[in-house]
This record gives C-alpha cells, sequence and structure tokens, in this order.
C-alpha cells in the first residue's frame, strides 16, 4: 500500500477485556515501531521490530502489554485486561531500516477504556 | 535518560508572521534530530531531520532548523507562517540503540489572521 494502516481507526472497550490493534506496514519496510500517545503527551516508545524479532521491548509498560510480527509484515499489539490509564491513540510506524532512516506514520488506533 | 524538551504548551501567532518553535534535548553525542507535524485527523509527517553536516537544515513547507550544540537545541522556524500551518509539532531524537524515537510532548500552534 501506499502508507501505513491501521485497524481499526477507533476502540471503545470495557475495562477487563483484552484488545488486538493491527498495523500494516509499507512493503518492503523491515522496522516497523509501536507507539502511545496519550492525551496531552508526547508519543511513547513501545516496541521494536526488526523483521519478525523485536530486540528491544524496553517501553511495555507492564506484561498485559505484548506484540508480535510476522512474514515481516503485519503486527499486532495486543493489550490484556485493559485498565482505564490504557485509554490512548496507539500509532505504528514502519521505516527501511532501523536507526537513522526516516519513520512513517500510520493514523493510528484511538482506544477507549470504560 | 535521554529526554526532548518542548518548553512551549502552545503559541499563536499571526498568519504572515515568522514562527520558532523551541526544542532541546539531552544527549552527549550528536543526536539524529526530527521535527514531525501532526495535523488534525492526521498522521505524522516528518518536516526535516538533522544527522551531521550543515547545522541549519531544510525541509518541507518552507521550515527549516537549526542545531546549536553549545545551547542543546534544534529549534524550528519559518518566516511566514499560514492559516494551514495550524497543528501539532513535534521534536524528536532518536535514541543511542538507534530503535527508537524520543519524543517532546509537543507543541500546538494556533494561527490568528
Amino acid at each position: 500500500g501506499a502508507g501505513v494502516s491501521q485497524s481499526p481507526s477507533n476502540k471503545v472497550t470495557e475495562k477487563g477485556k483484552d484488545v488486538e490493534l493491527r498495523c500494516d506496514p509499507i512493503s518492503g519496510h523491515t522496522a516497523l515501531y509501536w507507539y502511545r500517545q496519550r492525551l496531552g503527551q508526547g508519543l511513547e516508545f513501545l516496541i521494536y521490530f526488526q523483521g519478525n524479532s523485536a530486540p528491544d521491548k524496553s517501553g511495555l509498560p507492564s506484561d498485559r502489554f505484548s506484540a508480535e510480527r510476522t512474514g515481516e509484515s503485519v503486527s499486532t499489539l495486543t493489550i490484556q485486561r485493559t485498565q482505564q490509564e490504557d485509554s490512548a491513540v496507539y500509532l505504528c510506524a514502519s521505516s527501511r531500516l532501523a536507526g537513522s532512516n526516516e519513520q512513517f506514520f500510520g493514523p493510528g488506533t484511538r482506544l477507549t477504556v470504560l | 535518560a535521554q529526554s526532548v524538551t518542548q518548553p512551549d504548551i502552545h503559541i499563536t501567532v499571526s498568519e504572515g508572521a515568522s514562527l520558532e518553535l523551541r526544542c532541546n534535548y539531552s544527549y552527549g553525542a550528536t543526536p539524529y534530530l526530527f521535527w514531525y507535524v501532526q495535523s488534525p485527523g492526521q498522521g505524522l509527517q516528518l518536516l526535516l531531520k538533522y544527522f551531521s553536516g550543515d547545522t541549519l537544515v531544510q525541509g518541507i513547507k518552507g521550515f527549516e532548523a537549526e542545531f546549536k550544540r553549545s545551547q542543546s537545541s534544534f529549534n524550528l522556524r519559518k518566516p511566514s507562517v499560514h492559516w494551514s500551518d495550524a497543528a501539532e509539532y513535534f521534536c524528536a531524537s532518536l535514541n543511542q540503540a538507534g530503535t527508537a524515537l524520543i519524543f517532546g510532548k509537543g507543541t500546538t500552534l494556533s494561527v490568528s489572521s
């Protein structure tokens, strides 16, 4: 596709439910990143994939958060037992390579936990 | 810990006036620095980046930024602001491992007529 796509665009869930957020990176981009943007805050790094491996998971806030990537393409971010503080916009980005390469961002998934 | 600071939360500029958005970074070595813009309902778009070399970098949409090592700053400038520039602007630095961007909290720009 032309850019990074994410689905769903909006997700409303009840506290305690699990949610899955999907990211389709730009074709051929080996690096993929997840960020979180809470209201009034900058973006917080969550996890970085190089291919299907995640060498940097340092930003995942708790063990309720996990992510995987398959086929060096699609990635899924899963949040288990959601809490109200998980409400945020979750942004995915991809780059051709890691490091100084430009990261291209998707439109984000707005997650609201009631 | 590595950090990026944007001291101004919100700035209002008259259309046609000049603009400067401030950004300070904390990192000992030469950082990789970026400015992104986020318009309502849009994803983040890269305006410009600095890795090395000429400390004045030109970007898209008429923006430029100057890297000043002595001040640990990378301020974004535009000589004449247009109403369409109203958006949120984020400064970011690549982390030491090269695996993630560290973002400032953003500056919201409003443009008055």
